[in-house]
């Protein structure tokens, strides 16, 4: 699975949008985008994933760029809630497990 | 309904115990996995199993064993504990689907080992 670099940490306001970056240069073509989050030491959660095209949830929207070597999750407004590390994880299909890098700490503040 | 259950949720025990976990998930998924997160808040593969069979071990001591005894639920047995085992283990479970590859896992809500 490629390697994903993301921001050691990031903070963001209540109520406005967090975008949360991330690099996954050496991505392969069959290689989806993931994320996930973790609040607070409890199991991971599925946020969005996505192959090529933007896609959007009632969670969150992904934007990955043409070249797909990087992507933005998009909380479009954060709240306090939202406070956990966020995982970008790359993988392949079958037979892979997901990978998990340090991920990115988003502390959303009032 | 909880999707993906542990039990027990806290584990406290002397070193050189055997203990197990157990996990359950009611998704339907053929593939399950267990994860290990240590004090530095790194979660590392340990076990995958697809369909009651082993497809990844990572470097695991052998004092782990994994069981699955049907699809729905994957147990981690762990002998003779050692202090370095204390770490918050996740279960996970997952879909394989033709074209689609493995869709998104779900994880249960951990069990924090503690070797005193």
């Amino acid at each position: 699975d490629a390697k994903t670099t993301q921001p050691t940490s990031m903070d963001c306001a209540e109520g406005r949008a967090a975008n949360l970056p991330c690099n996954h240069s050496t991505i392969s073509g069959n290689e989806y985008v993931y994320w996930y989050r973790q609040i607070h030491s409890q199991g991971p959660q599925y946020i969005i994933h996505g192959l090529k095209n933007n896609e959007t949830n009632e969670m969150a929207s992904l934007i990955i760029t043409e070249d797909r070597k990087s992507s933005t999750l998009i909380l479009p407004h954060a709240t306090l809630r939202d406070t956990a590390v966020y995982y970008c994880i790359v993988r392949v299909n079958y037979g892979q497990n997901f990978v998990f890098g340090p991920g990115t700490r988003l502390s959303v503040l009032p | 309904d909880t999707a993906v259950s542990q039990t027990p949720k806290y584990l406290v025990t002397q070193m050189g115990n055997d203990k197990s976990i157990k996990c359950e998930q009611n998704l339907g998924h053929d593939t399950m996995y267990w994860y290990k997160q240590d004090s530095k808040k790194f979660l590392k593969i340990m076990f995958s199993y697809n369909n009651k069979e082993l497809i990844i071990n990572e470097t695991v001591p052998n004092r782990f064993s994994p069981k699955s005894p049907d699809k729905a639920h994957l147990n981690l047995h762990i002998n003779s504990l050692e202090l370095g085992d204390s770490a918050v283990y996740f279960c996970a479970s997952s879909q394989f689907s033709q074209g689609a590859g493995v869709t998104e896992a779900f994880f249960g809500q951990g069990t924090r080992l503690t070797v005193v």
